[in-house]
């Protein structure tokens, strides 16, 4: 069935450094690729999405890429800060549900410590 | 603006015992969805209803059911608990299909 495998589980950085979490998928029909942070105690938060038809975007120090062909999409966060530490998910689309319409599968999360 | 509201926070039960988790949002999202979280495994839908008056099963639906009450409310019932569904249980809602999804802070059930 489709699924959505995401890389590291956890990852440790310093502060200031880059982080980049990868997620493959393997519904080629998936077309939104959403990426959400979750702070301890709390909801999912969506924090940056991205459409199959653009290959990039960027929101001040968090970027998505995507690469259709290869079946993967990156979460990049640049100049990380303490408040950066939390757990992020990816998601696509995919037809594991019974509806007509694919509903989201989450990847099994990264765990990121921003280390000051 | 609350956004998505989930009561209760905390619940314990015994197993056989049954129990309603209530959602309500405020953003006049068409579509609604139950997920459980447990550890290392993500968020695994359990339920979901794209619009007002549908419901359709996610990956992980037996021993659940749901109910679109209106527009704003989708709850989430557990007829008789067994202890495998001891978890964190998440509501969201969403303009549509593959919008972005918004969630509430959870109901942590254990079932004892």
């Amino acid at each position: 069935g489709e699924n959505v495998e995401q890389h590291p589980s956890t990852l440790s950085v310093q502060e200031g450094d880059s982080a980049v979490i990868k997620c493959t998928y393997s519904d080629s029909a998936s077309n939104y690729f959403p990426w959400y942070k979750q702070e301890l105690g709390k909801g999912p938060q969506l924090i940056i999405d991205i459409r199959s038809n653009v290959g990039e975007k960027k929101d001040q120090r968090i970027a998505v890429t995507l690469n259709k062909t290869a079946k993967h999409f990156s979460l990049h966060i640049t100049e990380t800060q303490p408040e950066d530490s939390a757990v992020y998910f990816c998601a696509a689309p995919s037809s594991r549900s019974s509806g007509s319409a694919r509903q989201l599968t989450f990847g099994s999360g990264t765990q990121l410590t921003v280390l000051p | 603006n609350a956004g998505v509201t989930q009561t209760p926070k905390f619940q314990v039960l015994k197993t056989g015992q049954s129990m309603t988790l209530q959602c309500a949002q405020d953003m006049n999202h068409n579509s609604m969805y139950w997920y459980r979280q447990d550890p290392g495994m993500g968020l695994r839908l359990i339920y979901y209803s794209a619009s007002e008056g549908t419901t359709d099963k996610g990956e992980v639906p037996n021993g659940y059911n749901v109910s679109r009450l209106n527009k704003r409310e989708f709850s989430l019932r557990l007829e008789s608990a067994a202890p495998s569904q001891t978890s964190v249980y998440f509501c969201a809602s969403s303009p549509g299909v593959n919008q972005p999804q918004h969630f509430g802070d959870g109901t942590r059930l254990s079932i004892l």
